[in-house]
C-alpha cells in the first residue's frame, strides 16, 4: 500500500485481556518500529525490527508485550493481561533503512477498561 | 544518544516565518539531524534531515550551525495546517541503535 496501515484503529477491552494490535508497512521497508503515546505525552519506543537481525526489545515496559514480524513484511504487537496504564496510542513505523526518514501509520488507540 | 533542548511552545501569526530552535550540543560526527511533526490526533510525519550542510525541500528549510551544535527549522510561511509539535531528533546513522528517540518537542501555535 501507499502507506503504513494499522488494525484496528481504536480498540477498548477489558482489564486482563490479551490484545493483538497490527502493523502493515510499506512494502519493500526492511525497517519497522513500534512507539505508544499516552494521552499528552511524547512517543514513547517500544521494539525496532530491522530486516533478518534479531529485534531490539529494549523500550519493552514488561514481560506482557512481545511482538513479532512475520516474512519480514507484517507485525502484530501482543500485550497479555492488559492492564489500564497500558491505555495509550500505540503508533507504527516503517523505513528504508537506518538514517532514513520514517513513515508513521495512524495508530491504534487503546482503551483498557 | 546525544540530548536536545527546544522551547516547550511558540506561537506565530499565519503567513509569517517561523524559526524553531534546536540545541544538541552533545551531538556525535556521524549524527543526522531529523525533524518530525505531529499534527493533533496524527501519527507524526517526517520533515527535514540533514548532516552538516543547510537542506531545503517543499515543506521547511533546515540551518545546521557550523559546530553542529544546534540548528534551526524554518517554516517560510506559517499556515494554520502547520500547528502541530515538532521533534528534533539526532539519529547515529549506521549504527545499532536504528529507533528514533522521541523529545517533548515544540508546541507550535499558528494563530489567523
Amino acid at each position: 500500500g501507499a502507506g503504513v496501515s494499522q488494525s484496528p484503529s481504536n480498540k477498548v477491552t477489558e482489564k486482563g485481556k490479551d490484545v493483538e494490535l497490527r502493523c502493515d508497512p510499506i512494502s519493500g521497508h526492511t525497517a519497522l518500529y513500534w512507539y505508544r503515546q499516552s494521552l499528552g505525552q511524547g512517543l514513547e519506543f517500544l521494539i525496532y525490527f530491522q530486516g533478518n537481525s534479531a529485534p531490539d526489545k529494549s523500550g519493552l515496559p514488561s514481560d506482557r508485550f512481545s511482538a513479532e514480524r512475520t516474512g519480514g513484511s507484517v507485525s502484530t504487537l501482543t500485550i497479555q493481561r492488559t492492564q489500564q496504564e497500558d491505555s495509550a496510542v500505540y503508533l507504527c513505523a516503517s523505513s528504508q533503512g537506518l538514517g532514513l526518514g520514517y513513515t508513521f501509520g495512524s495508530g491504534t488507540r487503546l482503551t483498557v477498561v | 544518544d546525544a540530548k536536545t533542548t527546544q522551547p516547550n511552545s511558540m506561537e506565530s501569526n499565519e503567513e509569517e516565518p517561523v524559526h524553531l530552535p534546536c540545541n544538541h550540543s552533545t551531538i556525535s560526527g556521524t549524527d543526522y539531524i531529523h525533524w518530525y511533526r505531529q499534527l493533533p490526533s496524527q501519527g507524526p510525519e517526517y520533515v527535514i534531515h540533514g548532516l552538516t550542510s543547510n537542506v531545503n525541500n517543499r515543506m521547511a528549510s533546515l540551518a545546521i550551525a557550523e559546530d553542529r551544535k544546534s540548528s534551526t527549522l524554518i517554516l517560510h510561511r506559517a499556515t494554520l495546517r502547520d500547528a502541530a509539535v515538532y521533534y528534533c531528533i539526532p539519529e547515529e546513522y549506521g549504527g545499532s541503535q536504528g529507533n528514533l528517540i522521541f523529545g517533548k518537542g515544540t508546541k507550535l501555535s499558528v494563530k489567523p
